[in-house]
């Protein structure tokens, strides 16, 4: 069975840093390529970036692409999203997915929570 | 970047309802256009990939269509189950974007 269980979120201040984890099991973690997308509170759903399935390659979205960067450990089957300089407007639910030959992402984690507050 | 503009925001629906849910693009996607649902308190799940392909296990009742520019979800009967937020997103161009969703209800 496919799972992902993320961690790494909870409240932080402006400016902060904050790196979230996606471990992965139930398939192999190094054929995929592996994205995470966002989710506000608002519900407005938005795609970080993608990582290549020997991360190699990345590719983000413009707007996030400074502050955002995202990286894989293949041997631990993990997925990583390294946040700088956080803001408010990054308050929202992190989602990994794994992603398909078409960009479709078939398998999501169960999300983890980022509250941006002073 | 491509705007993806879902109507409507908001559905309400009785079960057993035929319903069509809209995906617009902006400009054309061919057919790299992939709905999602999600339901209350969960995560997003796959449901449609390629506009028209169900994925494994998919109930028959949901179907997709459309390519280019335009797009539709289908439910053929409602259930409740169904109650959920449904998402179209793009992979045809950087970045690749998602709609802002449809919401059906219960009327």
């Amino acid at each position: 069975e496919v799972q992902f269980v993320e961690s790494g979120g909870g409240l932080v201040q402006p400016g902060a840093s904050l790196k979230l984890s996606c471990v992965d099991s139930g398939f192999t973690f190094s054929d995929y390529w592996m994205s995470w997308v966002r989710q506000t509170p608002g519900k407005t759903m938005e795609w970080i970036g993608d990582i290549k399935y020997d991360g190699s390659y990345t590719k983000y979205a413009p707007s996030l692409e400074n502050r955002f960067t995202i990286s894989r450990d293949n041997a631990k089957s993990t997925l990583y999203l390294q946040m700088s300089n956080v803001r408010s407007e990054d308050t929202a639910t992190y989602y990994c997915t794994r992603v398909n030959i078409g960009g479709y992402r078939d398998y999501w984690g169960q999300g983890v929570m980022v509250t941006v507050s002073s | 970047d491509v705007v993806l503009t879902q109507s409507p925001a908001t559905l309400s629906v009785t079960p057993g309802d035929r319903i069509s849910l809209s995906c617009r693009a902006s400009e054309s996607v061919g057919t790299y256009l992939h709905w999602y649902q999600q339901r209350p308190n969960e995560s997003p799940r796959l449901l449609i990939k390629y506009a028209s392909q169900s994925i494994s296990g998919l109930p028959s009742r949901f179907s997709g269509s459309g390519s280019g520019t335009d797009f539709t979800l289908s439910i053929n009967g409602v259930e409740l189950e169904d109650l959920s937020i449904y998402y179209c997103q793009q992979c045809d161009s950087l970045p690749f974007t998602f709609g802002s969703g449809t919401k059906l209800e219960i009327k």
